[in-house]
This record gives C-alpha cells, sequence and structure tokens, in this order.
C-alpha cells in the first residue's frame, strides 16, 4: 500500500537556524515526490518536486530536499529559517504503479520559527 | 489566469441537507480531483477525474458525488449532510495526472454540518 509519514508534528528552530522537515515513503513502483506548503486560511502551494535524476532538489523560497532511494525519504531543508517560513508543510508521492494517479499526502509537520 | 477558483468558502449546513461545492480551473487540465483535510490526517482523496465524462473513486467515496461535463468544472455534491463531512475541502487540478506533474489547489471551502 501507497503511504506518506510525517514523523514531527511541530518542528521549532530559530531564525537564521537550518531546518529539517522529515518525510517518508512507501510505494510499489518508483515514486514521484513533492513537497508543498499551506499558510494559514489558503490553499496548497506547491515548492519542489523530486524527478529522476539529482537527489537534491531545489525550490522555491531557498528550500530543497535531499531524495535518499534506499532510504525512501525525500527531506525537506533549508540552510537558514525565516520567521516568515512558519506554515505548514505537507510532504506528497505519487506511485507510478498506480493507474489512479492519485498524490498520497503525509499528515502534515507544522514549522515554527521564531524570532 | 484565475487558476483552480473554489466558492463558497465558508458554509454551514444542517444534518440532511444537500449541496454542492463548485470547483473550476481555467488551466485547461485534464485531471482534477478533491480532497478533504481534517486535523492530523493530512488530505484524503474524495473523487477525482482524468477528463471530462470520466471520473472515479478515490480514498473516502462516501456521502459524496461527482461529475465532470466539461474539461474547467468539478463540482462535489454532498447528498445529504452528516457531521462527520465537517472539514476543509480542497479541489486540485493537473496538466496530466502522470509522474511528476504538480497539482494547483484551490483555496478551499470550510464546510461546518450541525
Amino acid at each position: 500500500a501507497q503511504s506518506v509519514a510525517q514523523p514531527e508534528d511541530q518542528v521549532n528552530v530559530a531564525e537564521g537556524n537550518p531546518l529539517t522537515v522529515k518525510c517518508t515513503y512507501s510505494v510499489s513502483g518508483n515514486p514521484y515526490l513533492f513537497w508543498y506548503v499551506q499558510y494559514p486560511n489558503r490553499g496548497l502551494q506547491f515548492l519542489l518536486k523530486y524527478i529522476t535524476g539529482d537527489n537534491l532538489v531545489k525550490g522555491s523560497y531557498g528550500f530543497e530536499a535531499e531524495f535518499n532511494k534506499s532510504q525512501t525519504s525525500f527531506h525537506l531543508k533549508k540552510p537558514s529559517a525565516l520567521v516568515s517560513d512558519s506554515a505548514l508543510y505537507f510532504c506528497a508521492v505519487r506511485d507510478d504503479q498506480d493507474s489512479s494517479y492519485k498524490l498520497i499526502f503525509g499528515s502534515g509537520t507544522r514549522l515554527l520559527v521564531r524570532p | 489566469n484565475a487558476g483552480v477558483t473554489q466558492t463558497p468558502k465558508f458554509q454551514v449546513l444542517k444534518t440532511g441537507q444537500s449541496m454542492t461545492l463548485q470547483c473550476a480551473q481555467d488551466m485547461n487540465h485534464e485531471y482534477m480531483s478533491w480532497y478533504r483535510q481534517d486535523p492530523g490526517m493530512g488530505l484524503r482523496l474524495i473523487h477525482y477525474s482524468v477528463g471530462a465524462g470520466i471520473t472515479d473513486q478515490g480514498e473516502v467515496p462516501n456521502g459524496y458525488n461527482v461529475s465532470r461535463s466539461t474539461t474547467e468544472d468539478f463540482p462535489l455534491r454532498l447528498l445529504s449532510a452528516a457531521p462527520s463531512q465537517t472539514s476543509v475541502y480542497f479541489c486540485a487540478s493537473s496538466y496530466r495526472p502522470r509522474g511528476a506533474t504538480e497539482a494547483f489547489f484551490g483555496q478551499g471551502t470550510r464546510l461546518t454540518v450541525v
């Protein structure tokens, strides 16, 4: 069965420090992986995606993510956090073996960046 | 370019009432889907469509109907509202559903059933 796990409900970091939001996945075939961000009372905004090739993916607002096939992980990172990065972050996966093409989402991780 | 537009933004229903949540996209996307978001559960797929005239069930379809008569519109109908359907509903669309194509989301509809 397809699944995505985000083991931390909340991540707290100080502004200027590096941040990591963790994500692991399980699929039958090859994964297509995504990160989305949700600000209060807003829809989800696309941040970045993994396409076969480079394991380090760069996305919007200075975020990047590292794909690790052996650990089935796709952790979101940023070298220097901003207070404005505080939001809810979702990891999602699409299984290339799934004919419904659906995105499976994790439960979300709330990032709180303190000044 | 409006993207994905959902109406209404907020709605309160009484148990047993029916209603339709509207979703429209102006990007000529093939794939459209409806999700519900509940605290601590992420987003769960209700129904999806790979093109006009084609719909299918997702993970949590009970109590909901959809239709896709045009490429642009994908309304979600609640047949007889129940308190368990209190949630935030998101419509999403993708150019093609395959591979690494990202989804675009609407602003959401916050539904409360009393």
